[in-house]
């Protein structure tokens, strides 16, 4: 139940699209859905985190869109570029209770071509 | 700020031998969490610290595996015997509070790349 599963494993946009990258939670207590940006040989680094209360947060080109009904997150790009090229990780985690968890989806290798 | 500091970032060690990981947490941060990245499994977390006392280690993968933080500036993850499977991405993350709510992010490290061969 602790599971977050992302989609696709990896996709291939020209500069200019909008790239979208799908999440989906089974744990119904989990109510805060970040997502993280890791360039090669680097960490991970947070990119823009929603809370359920709103369906669609807005930061700079890049857009979640949040359905709580279905358990479904995404995250779009607007206007990509070369350099948004890197792997893009959903997660989601339960600020409740004393025990703190970020849960990660395995992750989707974003390329940007020119 | 420096951010989250790892060392080493790259080892390559034989099977059964003692390996250790080590972080520097941000200054100021009272969490500090440790993570393994791999293909199959994507980023698990392994056990994590507020204020130098581990909270939850559950994600500990077994006994070979250790964990400390001896003081609110260091913290190490110690793998003996190390084995071939143990071939992973190990970071470092820290955070001012270990809720996200709120906007305390986590930082993470630029990892340890360990190969056991």
């Amino acid at each position: 139940q602790q599971q977050v599963k992302q989609s696709p494993q990896s996709l291939i946009v020209q500069k200019g699209g909008i790239p979208i990258i799908n999440c989906a939670y089974e744990n119904t207590a989990f109510d805060y859905f970040p997502w993280y940006q890791q360039f090669p040989g680097k960490g991970p680094a947070l990119l823009i985190a929603i809370r359920p209360d709103v369906s669609e947060k807005k930061e700079g080109r890049f857009t979640i869109s949040f359905n709580k009904s279905a358990k479904q997150f995404s995250l779009h790009i607007m206007d990509s570029q070369p350099g948004d090229s890197a792997t893009y990780f959903c997660a989601a985690s339960n600020s409740g209770g004393s025990n703190y968890k970020l849960t990660f989806g395995k992750g989707t290798l974003l390329t940007v071509n020119p | 700020d420096a951010g989250v500091i790892q060392s080493p970032r790259h080892e390559v060690t034989e099977m059964g031998q003692e390996v250790t990981l080590r972080c520097k947490p941000i200054s100021g941060h009272d969490y500090l969490f440790w993570y393994r990245q791999t293909m199959m499994r994507g980023l698990e977390l392994l056990i994590y610290f507020n204020n130098n006392v581990p909270i939850d280690d559950s994600g500990m993968p077994e006994d070979r595996f250790s964990a400390k933080m001896p003081n609110a500036s260091f913290s190490t993850l110690k793998i003996q015997p190390s084995e071939p499977r143990d071939s992973a991405v190990y970071f470092c993350a820290s955070s001012l509070a270990g809720s996200p709510i709120g906007g305390n992010t986590i930082y993470f490290g630029e990892g340890s790349w360990l190969t056991v061969v």
